[in-house]
């Protein structure tokens, strides 16, 4: 299957900070997305992405979609205690194939 | 809001014995979706459903995994003969169109546990 590689693998930040953490794969995609997961929940998607270059925003969240296809990356700005979680890239091929290819997942913790 | 909700939440089973996890999606999507995570690792894709059959499966959904939409609201994964690294959140999506702009829309997932 694809491979999808998100960096960091974890991160501890203060309250209030800015976060950044991208994802980054071996083959081209049509769509990016990025989901939060959770404990115990299922994936919840937090910005869709259709077009190369596009930037787009949902709140304190900023996701690029790369130039080149193979990349994406994810931006939280002013962090909350609330962001706690595990955030996964995902990818679509498009052309027919429907189903989402997950990236490793980003596990975040804010200290308060 | 429209949710797409499994039962049960946590399923506990004897290896070889058979499982029917079950997913009703949301009611006006055509798309339906299974995926699995084993704990601790990333989601990965195991099989979509459209029009009554299955449109794509990844190589994990072998022999013993069936899926089925028995009635017009639910849609099921049956495991034939669990073993114990079938043990994982199971998770069904579901999903509007085929285009590329459809949004897969998660439930909160079934663990699976293999003893």
């Amino acid at each position: 299957g694809q491979q999808l590689n998100q960096s960091p693998q974890s991160m501890f930040i203060q309250e209030g900070e800015d976060v950044s953490m991208n994802c980054t794969s071996s083959s081209i995609f049509n769509t990016w997305l990025w989901y939060k997961q959770d404990p115990g929940e299922g994936p919840v998607l937090l910005i869709a992405l259709y077009k190369a270059g596009e930037l787009t925003s949902n709140g304190r969240l900023t996701a690029q979609f790369g130039i080149t296809r193979k990349d994406s990356f994810l931006n939280i700005s002013a962090s909350i205690p609330s962001d706690v979680g595990i955030y996964f890239c995902a990818g679509q091929l498009g052309s027919g194939a429907n189903n989402l290819f997950f990236g490793t997942g980003t596990r975040l913790t804010v200290i308060p | 809001e429209p949710e797409v909700t499994q039962t049960p939440s946590h399923q506990v089973t004897q290896m070889g014995q058979e499982v029917i996890l079950r997913c009703v999606p949301i009611s006006n999507h055509l798309y339906f979706y299974w995926y699995r995570q084993i704990l601790g690792q990333k989601v990965e894709f195991l099989v979509s459903f459209y029009n009554n059959e299955i449109s794509e499966k990844s190589e994990i959904f072998d022999d013993q995994f069936s899926v089925e939409r028995p009635d017009g609201s639910n849609f099921t994964l049956k495991i034939r003969s669990t073993k114990l690294e079938d043990s994982a959140m199971y998770f069904c999506a579901s999903s509007g169109d085929r285009s590329l702009k459809n949004i897969q829309y998660f439930g909160a997932g079934t663990r699976l546990s293999v003893l």
